[in-house]
């Protein structure tokens, strides 16, 4: 099964924009790409989600290439609170459509 | 509006022990997912099922997990025997509808511990 592969780790400064790239050279042609951010202890939960092209919403925007085999998690101001792992979740073919998490991205955020 | 409910929240056996999760879906979600998530990787999906029946149990390990999903609202994932290696958070999520679309609501997971 191919991988969805992510940074392992980024770190920024509160304020800044932070982007955070997920390759996912196989995915299947009807799916969405879904990024969720992840707490300790606590279940994933949705940032953005799109399928080609550029998505905005108050909290992030993502940026899909047209041949969408790679995908950006843009935050634009990141503070404190935004430190967390950070998952996209695509669709990959071969051998079935299968629903497959990235490998995440740990954010640390510092003043 | 309800989250995803899952139950118990943590949980510790012995190996060739025998385990169940529980997963109460949000209200009206056709789509029901159970999840592996082994510390420092991303989730997994074990299976899916769209209301009553199973879309997707290509990664479950049939030899000793099972799940159901009864009058496809509530669903139980079930580990017979457990080894060492099933240590993991088990994630359940809903969504309203088609799983490569719609977005997907996780509960807080069920963190299994097996020595």
């Amino acid at each position: 099964l191919a991988k969805t592969t992510q940074p392992i780790s980024m770190d920024s400064y509160e304020g800044q924009e932070v982007n955070i790239t997920c390759s996912h050279n196989n995915i299947a042609t009807n799916d969405y790409i879904t990024w969720y951010q992840q707490f300790p202890s606590q279940g994933p939960r949705f940032i953005i989600q799109g399928y080609k092209t550029k998505v905005t919403n108050e909290v992030a925007s993502l940026f899909i290439p047209a041949d969408r085999k790679s995908s950006t998690l843009s935050l634009p101001r990141v503070s404190l609170s935004d430190t967390a792992v950070y998952y996209c979740l695509v669709g990959i073919t071969g051998g079935g459509n299968k629903l497959t998490f990235g490998t995440g991205t740990q954010l640390k955020v510092e003043l | 509006e309800a989250g995803v409910a899952q139950s118990p929240r943590y949980k510790i056996i012995e190996k060739r022990q025998s385990v169940a999760f529980w997963c109460n879906p949000i209200s009206g979600h056709a789509t029901l997912y159970w999840y592996q998530q082994i510390l420092g990787q991303g989730p997994k999906l074990l299976i899916q099922f769209q209301n009553n029946g199973v879309v997707d149990d290509s990664q479950l390990p049939k030899d000793r997990f099972s799940a159901e999903r009864l009058k496809g609202v509530d669903s139980t994932l079930k580990i017979q025997p457990a080894k060492l290696e099933d240590s993991a958070v088990y994630l359940c999520a809903s969504s309203l509808g088609g799983p490569h679309t719609d977005t997907q609501y996780f509960g807080p997971g069920t963190r299994l511990t097996v020595l």
